[in-house]
């Protein structure tokens, strides 16, 4: 059975520190990661990842992928309030383009 | 501005009712989309895989009968929940992306409330 975990489930931090969100990954037929950021409503994108090593970058967002110990990180640098928010990772596997989710961290951030 | 539009974005209905919630793709076409049902505080969970011009595929445990959906055309999905229940309450939200390898795109969400 195909599975994501991410970790923290939970973090709490104040504005500015720098935080890192865990996702590690065992499916069949592996094609991409993704990660959103969920507020209230839909999940918006923020990275594909398809290839291992290789940083995707936004601004303080940051990313990375590792296939072989099979886990990814997301990174975020001097955090703000604004960036409270669910962040979901997802795993798109096998042939038929679903993608299998992770229970997701609640990252708030404290002035 | 968004790519995948779903509405209505909240809706109550009575127990025992239907509700339709509709899913587009603006600007392209989607053979394929998905289904997304999410209780408080729980992640995404697919429910189903909208195929255009035939049957969806449902994941274990979902019930095909209770969610309708019809994928009429490329740009069109529509989930409807038959006879309602207050345990089918939830967040439901589709998916869609523009073609192979490309980038997934959510909709804006839909909140069933079920009374």
């Amino acid at each position: 059975e195909d599975k994501v975990v991410q970790s923290p489930l939970s973090l709490v931090v104040h504005e500015g520190d720098t935080v890192t969100l865990n996702c590690s990954y065992e499916v069949t037929n592996f094609r991409s990661l993704l990660w959103y950021k969920q507020e209230k409503k839909a999940p918006t994108f923020l990275f594909m990842l398809t290839s291992s090593g290789i940083e995707k970058k936004s601004g303080r967002l940051s990313s990375i992928l590792d296939k072989k110990e099979l886990f990814s990180i997301l990174n975020i640098t001097a955090t703000q309030t604004g960036d409270s928010a669910v962040y979901l990772c997802a795993v798109e596997a096998g042939g038929a383009q679903k993608l299998v989710f992770g229970q997701g961290t609640r990252l708030t951030i404290n002035p | 501005g968004a790519v995948v539009s779903q509405h209505p974005s909240r809706v109550i209905c009575k127990s025992g009712t239907s509700v339709k919630i509709e899913c587009r793709s603006l600007d392209f076409q989607a053979t394929t989309m998905f289904w997304y049902r999410q209780f408080p505080k729980q992640s995404l969970m697919l429910m189903a895989t909208s195929n255009e011009g035939s049957k969806a595929t449902y994941e274990q445990g979902v019930e095909k009968d209770k969610f309708l959906i019809n994928h009429a055309s490329l740009t069109l999905s529509t989930l409807t929940v038959t006879s309602a229940h207050p345990e089918d309450s939830s967040f439901y939200i589709c998916s869609a992306r523009p073609g192979p390898g490309g980038t997934i795109y959510f909709g804006e969400g839909s909140w069933l409330t079920v009374v």
